[in-house]
């Protein structure tokens, strides 16, 4: 079964660097992209980009594109979403999602990974 | 960019009623890339339906989707308790991949 299991909570503080991993399992790893999408506390859903895990091209959210940066290792089945120049404002609950299909649908979701920012 | 804009914001409706979700696109686009989410308080956000109108694997036949150009709908025919919840639509297929705001659906 498609499995995607995210790494742990983390604490940061202003203007450092965090890095989510998700850790796929139960299919072709290297057959379907995966996105990477935030929650803020209490907010709606917010995409900010998408790798593909088989060549490890990228295609990142304008709002994100100075600032993010997507890697994937094939020997893990894992992607990685590094976030650097941190804010009070990128506090929220990070989730990665495989793209299905033809139009990369999100068909299945990693747990989802707090990410606090605070000093 | 196309901005996806979700009506009503809360929709307060009663176990065994019919709710019908509405999401307006900006311009208009192709019906196959619009899809709907389903997200429970704690939980990841969970695919309902694609391509506007296809139920995803395992969706209860209540659940479905309809509309094209800019005007999309999901209608649950019964509401059952377990489908109170926010419901987002998406435009996929290629970036940006946007959500509309969210349609929060409460019990009456």
């Amino acid at each position: 079964q498609v499995q995607l299991v995210q790494s742990g909570a983390e604490v940061k503080k202003p203007g450092a660097s965090v890095k989510v991993s998700c850790k796929a399992s139960g299919y072709t790893f290297t057959s379907f992209y995966m996105h990477w999408v935030r929650q803020a506390p209490g907010q709606g859903l917010e995409w900010m980009g998408i790798i593909n895990p088989g060549g490890g091209t990228t295609n990142y959210a304008q709002k994100f594109q100075s600032r993010v940066t997507m890697t994937r290792d094939t020997s893990t089945s894992t992607v990685h979403m590094e976030l650097s120049s941190l804010s009070s404002e990128d506090t929220a609950v990070y989730y990665c999602a495989r793209g299905w299909g033809t139009y990369y649908y999100f068909d299945f979701w990693g747990q989802g990974t707090l990410v606090t920012i605070s000093s | 960019e196309i901005v996806l804009t979700q009506s009503p914001g809360t929709l307060s409706l009663s176990p065994g009623e019919r709710a019908t979700l509405s999401c307006r696109a900006s311009q208009s686009v192709s019906s196959t890339f619009l899809a709907w989410y389903q997200q429970k308080p704690g939980q990841a956000p969970r695919l309902l339906i694609y391509g506007a109108s296809s139920r995803a694997t395992g969706i209860p036949d209540r659940f479905s989707g309809s509309g094209s150009g800019t005007d999309f709908t999901l209608t649950i025919s019964r509401l059952e308790p377990e489908d109170f919840a926010v419901y987002y639509c998406q435009l996929c297929g290629s970036s940006p991949f946007t959500f509309g705001q969210g349609t929060k659906l409460e019990i009456k």
